[in-house]
C-alpha cells in the first residue's frame, strides 16, 4: 500500500483537461512543499514534470500544472494531447518518518 | 547532456548478491544527493535509498537495511548499491536519480530478478 492516494486511472479526450489527485497527510504532502510528480511511459524511465508543488523544469509544456491544498495536491493536463497517455506519480518528502520519501500508487492516464 | 546510465542487474537466486552501478555525466556528482529508487513488475514506485553529496550521510527504506549498501565515488561520477541476502521481493527494475528535493534525472533502470 503506497503512502500517498491517487486514483487508479482517469481519462479524457484530447483538447480537454483533467486532473490527478495525490492525497496524504499532514506529515508529508500537508507540512512540505516538496511535491513532484513524474510521467512514465510503458518501458520507460519516469520523467519529472513538477516539482516543489509548482514548479516545471526546462522543456515541460505548460499545459502541466501543479497545485496543493492541505495534505492533498493536484496535477492538471489541460488541452490533453495522444503524447500524454502515460503513468503518473506524485512524490512527497515526509521528514523524519521512514520512509523520507514516499510515492503514489500511480494513475494510469488514458487520452481517448 | 545529463546522462545516468545503470549496471549490474541479473537473475540472482534468493539469499545471493548483487552490486549495482551507475555512472553518470552532464552535471556535477559530487554536488548533489543520489536516490536508488525501484519498481516491480506491474507496481508503483519506491525509494530505496539515498546518499549526501559526500556520502557521510546514507538513509534507507526500513525493508532493506542491514542489507543494501549504497555508496559513491565521486572520483568516478560512480553511484553504487551493494545488495546482499536478496528476496524474491527485491525483484524490480532499480533506477538511479539525482535527487535534490525531486528526482530531476532517471537512468534507464537495470532489471534484479531474484528467483530460484
Amino acid at each position: 500500500q503506497s503512502a500517498l492516494t491517487q486514483p487508479a486511472s482517469v481519462s479524457g479526450s484530447p483538447g480537454q483537461s483533467i486532473t490527478i489527485s495525490c492525497t496524504g497527510t499532514s506529515s508529508d504532502v500537508g507540512n512540505y512543499n516538496l511535491v513532484s510528480w513524474y510521467q512514465q511511459h510503458p518501458g520507460k524511465a519516469p520523467k519529472l514534470m513538477i516539482y516543489e508543488v509548482n514548479k516545471r523544469p526546462s522543456g515541460v509544456p505548460d499545459r502541466f500544472s501543479g497545485s496543493k491544498s492541505g495534505n492533498t495536491a493536484s496535477l492538471t493536463v489541460s488541452g490533453l494531447q495522444a503524447e500524454d497517455e502515460a503513468d503518473y506519480y506524485c512524490s512527497s518528502y515526509a521528514g523524519s518518518n521512514n520512509p523520507p520519501w514516499v510515492f503514489g500508487g500511480g494513475t494510469k492516464l488514458t487520452v481517448l | 547532456e545529463v546522462q545516468l546510465v545503470e549496471s549490474g542487474g541479473g537473475l540472482v537466486q534468493p539469499g545471493g548478491s548483487l552490486r549495482l552501478s551507475c555512472i553518470v555525466s552532464g552535471f556535477t556528482f559530487s554536488s548533489y544527493w543520489m536516490s536508488w529508487v525501484r519498481q516491480a513488475p506491474g507496481k508503483g514506485l519506491e525509494w530505496v535509498a539515498n546518499i549526501k553529496p559526500d556520502g557521510s550521510a546514507k538513509y534507507y527504506v526500513d525493508s532493506v537495511k542491514g542489507r543494501f549498501t549504497i555508496s559513491r565515488d565521486n572520483a568516478k561520477n560512480s553511484l553504487y548499491l551493494q545488495m546482499n541476502s536478496l528476496r524474491a521481493e527485491d525483484t524490480a527494475v532499480y533506477y538511479c536519480a539525482q535527487h535534490s528535493g525531486s528526482y530531476n534525472y532517471w537512468g534507464q533502470g537495470t532489471l534484479v530478478t531474484v528467483s530460484s
